[in-house]
Formats: C-alpha cells, structure tokens, sequence
C-alpha cells in the first residue's frame, strides 16, 4: 500500500482558512469514511485531532473541520491561529483492516 | 486517565531483534472494540504505520514490514510488545505506541514515543 498523499507544505496568514487534501484510492481513503487526522509539533507526540471524516474529539477546537469526497480527504482549519503552525498527517483504515498514513504537511502561519 | 509508555533499547546493531514494550493504564486490552497500535516516525520524516492488536487478538501488520514484525498482549502485565527481526539503519526512528478507542477509527491516545537508532 502506498502512503496516502498530502501537498508537503501550506501556509496561511492568521484568521483566514487552510485547506489540506489527502488523496488516496478506492482501496483506504474512498473505501470508507475511515479518515483521521493529526495535528504534530516538533519532537512531540502526534495528537488526534479529526476521526471518522468529520468528528472531533473532546477539546479540539470547531476551528478544525473535515470532508470527504470520493478518494480525497481534506482537513480545513479556519481563523488560523500562530498555534496552529504543525504538521499535519491523514491516516484511513483500508480495505484489508490495514492503516495508512499520508506524506504529512507542514502548516506555517505567516 | 489513560497512559501510554514506550521502552526499549536506543541502540541496536544490524541484523539483531528490537523488543519494544508499550505499557498502559487507564484501559484493559480485554475490553471490548480497544486496540494498541504501533507507529514510527524516522528523524525528520513522516509517520509510518507498522501494527494493531485489537482486544480479540486480531493482529494487522503493515503489508511492506509484515514479514520482519510481530505484537503481542499481555492482559495481565497491561503491555503490548513489538518486535522487529533483522534491523537496518533504515529502521532508525522514534516508535509510537497508541490507544484505538470503541467506535473512533483512529489512535487518540499517544505514548510519548521512543528513540532508536540502528548503528553498526
């Protein structure tokens, strides 16, 4: 299985809205609505940020959003804040009950 | 609360067996829908991965690591143990292990990860 794809880097001025895709096939990110996300800082742990497409867990601001549409998976951060400046990494579940991670994006707010 | 910690060793030599153990609390690998899942992530690169032991003892590897791994659960220590056959430097990375909750299709719980380096 192929890592799925994300664009290496985005960038967006505080207050406006980033979108990141993550594109996979029919076999993980289109077979399901199995999508995560994570938001990751330097030298620490990822942290669940989106699962099943469009849920956030407790305490993650609706500042984060997601969508799904056919084999592309977006996450969408509005009113971009300086802390928001992370990686952010997709994952679906697939077909044979396997994970699959994206390349990873590097958000950097201006 | 549930807590996640990884050890093992930070130094390994090619060709040799890496043993990660994730220790938890907070949760019992018996209950039903959990899982522990284990990721890496090499310096400066994305994170990749690698296994799942659900509470049944369903075990998923990844297809390319298959061959090279195996996890384990012991219900009664609350760990979970990786292990990797026949390292190379290319293994060198920080080792995730992380909760799968009932009814999220995703890890939300993270340990704080673990360094090693593969190193002739």
């Amino acid at each position: 299985q192929s890592a799925l794809t994300q664009p290496a880097s985005v960038s967006g001025s505080p207050g406006q809205s980033i979108t990141i895709s993550c594109t996979g096939t029919s076999s993980d990110v289109g077979a399901y609505n199995f999508v995560s996300w994570y938001q990751q800082y330097p030298g620490k742990a990822p942290k669940l940020i989106l699962y099943d497409v469009i849920y956030r867990p407790s305490g993650v601001p609706d500042r984060f959003s997601g969508s799904q549409s056919g084999n592309t998976a977006s996450l969408t951060i509005s009113g971009l804040q300086a802390e928001d400046e992370a990686d952010y990494y997709c994952c679906s579940f697939t077909t044979s009950g396997t994970l699959v991670f994206g390349g990873g994006t590097k958000l950097t707010v201006l | 609360q549930i807590t996640l910690k990884e050890s093992g060793p930070t130094l390994v030599k090619p060709t040799q067996t890496l043993t990660l153990t994730c220790t938890f609390s907070g949760f019992s690998l018996t209950s039903s829908g959990l899982g522990v899942g284990w990721v890496r992530q090499p310096p400066g690169k994305a994170l990749e991965w690698l296994a799942l032991i659900y509470w049944d003892d369903d075990k998923r590897y990844s297809p390319s690591l298959k061959s090279r791994l195996s996890v384990t659960g012991d219900t009664s220590k609350n760990q979970v143990v990786l292990r990797m056959t026949n390292v190379d430097p290319g293994d060198t990375a920080t080792y995730f292990c992380a909760h799968k909750r009932w009814g999220y299709d995703a890890f939300d719980i993270w340990g704080q990860g673990t360094a090693v380096t593969v190193y002739s």
